[in-house]
C-alpha cells in the first residue's frame, strides 16, 4: 500500500512568490495534518483537517492556507513567501480519533531565495 | 502551553553500547505520546505511541516507557543502522478535535562502528 505522498519533492521561490503543496493521504484515512520543520528543529503543527473541514490550526500567519478535497488529498497554500519560509513541510494522515498512528510523508524541501 | 524537552540533543555511542533518550513533557491532558525516527532529508518514521504510565512497548533494539511526567527510549546494543534522530510528540486532544502533535526538537543519535 502507498504510503502518505507529497509533491514537489523539492522547490525554489523567489521573496513574495506564492507556493502550493500537495498531500495524499493513506488509502482509508481521512485526516490530514500539515507540519512545518525548520532544520534542526521538531516539526511545528500548522492546519488539521479531516472530512474537509479544519479542525485545528497553528500559530502561523494568515499567509498560510490549506483545503482538503473529496477524495480527502490537501493543499498548503503559502502566500508572499519569506526567506523564513524555507523549511521541508511534512503532511501526516490517520484515521482519525486519538488511538490512531500518525503517519508522515517524506516532505516537500521548500527553499525561499 | 504544551512543552516537550528532548534530552541529550547530541549523542554518540559505540555499537553495542546501550543508552537511554529522555523525553519530559508538560500538557494539559496527555492522549498519547509518539516517538519517531528520522533520517536525514526524510519525513518521520512511526516507532512507538504509548498512552498511560507504566505502559511498555518495544521493536527490535527499542524499548519505550512512559511515566506521568516523561518517557524513555532504551536502544539496547544499538548498530550504526540505528543512527539517525529521534522525536518525541506528544497529543492532546482539543475540543475541537484537533489532534495535532507538539514535538521536542529531537535527539541525534550516532552509532560508531
Amino acid at each position: 500500500d502507498a504510503g502518505v505522498t507529497q509533491s514537489p519533492t523539492h522547490l525554489i521561490k523567489t521573496r513574495g512568490q506564492h507556493v502550493t503543496l500537495r498531500c495524499s493521504p493513506i488509502s482509508g484515512h481521512k485526516s490530514v495534518s500539515w507540519y512545518q520543520q525548520v532544520l534542526g528543529q521538531g516539526p511545528q503543527f500548522i492546519f488539521q483537517y479531516y472530512e474537509k473541514e479544519e479542525r485545528g490550526r497553528g500559530n502561523f500567519p494568515d499567509r498560510f492556507s490549506a483545503r482538503q478535497f473529496p477524495n480527502y488529498s490537501s493543499e498548503l497554500n503559502v502566500n508572499a513567501l519569506l526567506l523564513g519560509d524555507s523549511a521541508l513541510y511534512l503532511c501526516a494522515s490517520t484515521l482519525r480519533g486519538s488511538g490512531n498512528t500518525i503517519y508522515f510523508g517524506e516532505g516537500s524541501w521548500l527553499t525561499v531565495v | 502551553e504544551d512543552q516537550v524537552t528532548q534530552s541529550p540533543e547530541a549523542l554518540r555511542l559505540q555499537e553495542g553500547e546501550s543508552s537511554s533518550l529522555n523525553c519530559s513533557y508538560t500538557v494539559s491532558g496527555l492522549r498519547g505520546l509518539f516517538w519517531y525516527r528520522q533520517d536525514p532529508g526524510k519525513g518521520p518514521e512511526f516507532l512507538f505511541t504509548l498512552y498511560s504510565a507504566g505502559e511498555e512497548k518495544e521493536k527490535e533494539r527499542l524499548k519505550a516507557t512512559l511515566t506521568k511526567k516523561e518517557s524513555f527510549l532504551h536502544i539496547t546494543a544499538p548498530k550504526p543502522e540505528d543512527s539517525a534522530t529521534y522525536l518525541c510528540a506528544v497529543q492532546v486532544l482539543t475540543n475541537f478535535g484537533n489532534e495535532k502533535l507538539t514535538f521536542g526538537t529531537g535527539t541525534r543519535l550516532t552509532i560508531i562502528p
